[in-house]
């Protein structure tokens, strides 16, 4: 178990640009999901997997937004025309179906995007 | 809807002192609840946890006990550590696929 992992780290984007990020959840867990965290404020929801079945979207994922799960394995966070107000720590979790740890999420070290 | 609200940081401490992070919720129901941790340069990790009403979670030292009658979830520590400075974060899961809700973070800072 090497846990969740997010590629890249950090990215520097021109306003405008399209950006795609990267997240690999732990190996059998089939939730994933996506958060967003700006400067001082907890993570917010912005999508849920169930496998590859995006079963959630939150209002704060507009429709420059997509989110794919693709064989529900890695899954992969596009934004398109970036704005500056897209500039955020974009965070990925995974967590197990059943048993007790159901509830539990596995956070990855997230992504920090910087639109200029 | 579903939230969560945090005392306000930063909270300031000197190594040994008792500390209290405040956390209230709203809610639908009796919602699981936790606490999660960020270190400086790290991603976030579970702390503690608690189920339902009058657990106590518990975890490296820190404590928190669900209390439904006033919808809190203060986290305890009775000695922190220099290594405790950190952002803790309050959450609750909300909705069929257990989505968490975040209060904003309390940040600590604990001088030797």
């Amino acid at each position: 178990d090497t846990g969740v992992s997010q590629n890249p780290r950090h990215k520097i984007t021109k306003r405008g640009q399209n950006v795609t990020f990267r997240c690999d959840p732990i190996s059998e867990h089939n939730r994933l999901y996506w958060y967003r965290q700006t400067l001082g404020q907890g993570p917010e929801f912005l999508t849920y997997f169930q496998n590859e079945a995006q079963l959630e979207k939150s209002r704060l994922l507009s429709d420059r937004f997509s989110a794919e799960r693709p064989k529900g394995s890695f899954s992969t966070l596009e934004i398109q025309r970036t704005e500056q107000g897209d500039s955020a720590m974009y965070l990925c979790a995974s967590s197990p179906r059943t048993g007790g740890d159901s509830y539990e999420q596995y956070f990855g070290p997230g992504t920090r995007l910087t639109v200029t | 809807g579903n939230s969560v609200t945090q005392m306000e940081g930063p909270v300031t401490l000197s190594e040994e002192a008792f500390l209290t992070i405040n956390c209230t919720y709203t809610a639908t129901g009796y919602p699981s609840l936790f606490w999660y941790v960020q270190y400086p340069g790290e991603g976030l990790q579970l702390l503690l946890k608690a189920t339902k009403a009058d657990d106590k979670g518990s975890n490296k030292g820190f404590e928190a006990t669900y209390r439904k009658e006033t919808t809190s979830f203060h986290l305890e520590k009775g000695s922190v550590q220099v290594s405790d400075s950190a952002v803790y974060f309050c959450a609750l899961v909300s909705g069929g696929y257990n989505k968490l809700i975040f209060g904003a973070g309390t940040r600590l800072a604990v001088h030797p």
